[in-house]
């Protein structure tokens, strides 16, 4: 089966700009997660979703919004970028009976300037 | 709120020598436990899972763990490193317990082997 899959892997966008990530999942995983990982804060998780319902989100403020498609594909947006959402953002996908066993893809490095 | 704690964000192991990274965990209900693995510009690989079965937890790559309720911890061993184990690893417990929630990870331990 082919992995996940994250693109763009690298972007750089200016602040105030808006920024859409994109995630495939494993074939026939349903549930997609999505995290941001920095030196500082660690791996932190963002939201999660199954069946293109949000099932779970974490502390994050309201710029930061996600989506599920009925293909299980997944996109997640930040609007009004900070310096401070640069990031490695990483997306997981896991099989519907082992929802914590999470396949992460390579991760898309986002760089505001 | 559950929490967990990786004792040292950097360990060094000659080759061969065994390997240990900690972890412990916050709650007293016993969570879900896992640890990943994560090679530089790559996501994360899971190593190895607790889930309420064998407290001692064999994974990928000679990896093993030990689930110890009285001391709240589930550390990481490996008998004999091998230069492809640099990496860093990451502890992560489900934030309710059992199956609930959400994943919370560890700051993670970067581990380097000396040849």
């Amino acid at each position: 089966k082919a992995g996940v899959t994250q693109t763009p892997r690298y972007l750089i966008k200016t602040r105030g700009q808006q920024v859409t990530l994109s995630c495939s999942p494993i074939s026939g995983h349903r549930s997609v997660s999505w995290y941001q990982q920095t030196p500082g804060q660690g791996l932190q998780f963002l939201f999660e979703y199954f069946s293109e319902t949000q099932r779970n989100k974490g502390n994050f403020p309201g710029r930061f919004s996600g989506r599920q498609f009925s293909n299980s594909r997944s996109e997640m947006n930040v609007s009004t970028l900070e310096l401070g959402d640069s990031a490695l953002y990483l997306c997981a996908s896991s099989p519907r009976d082992r929802r914590f066993e999470q396949y992460f893809g390579p991760g898309t490095r986002l760089t505001v300037t | 709120a559950q929490s967990v704690t990786q004792l040292g964000s950097h360990v060094s192991v000659s080759e061969g020598a065994l390997v240990l990274l900690r972890c412990n965990y916050s709650s007293s209900v016993p969570p879900y436990l896992f640890w990943y693995v994560q090679y530089p510009n790559q996501g994360l690989q899971l190593l190895l899972k607790y889930t309420s079965a064998a407290t001692l937890v064999k994974g990928i790559n000679g990896f093993e763990a030990e689930f110890k309720k009285s001391e709240t911890s589930f550390h990481l061993t490996k008998p004999s490193a091998h230069m492809s184990d640099a990496a860093e690893y990451f502890c992560a417990v489900t934030d309710s317990g059992g199956s609930q929630g959400n994943l919370i990870f560890g700051k993670g331990t970067k581990l380097s082997v000396k040849p």
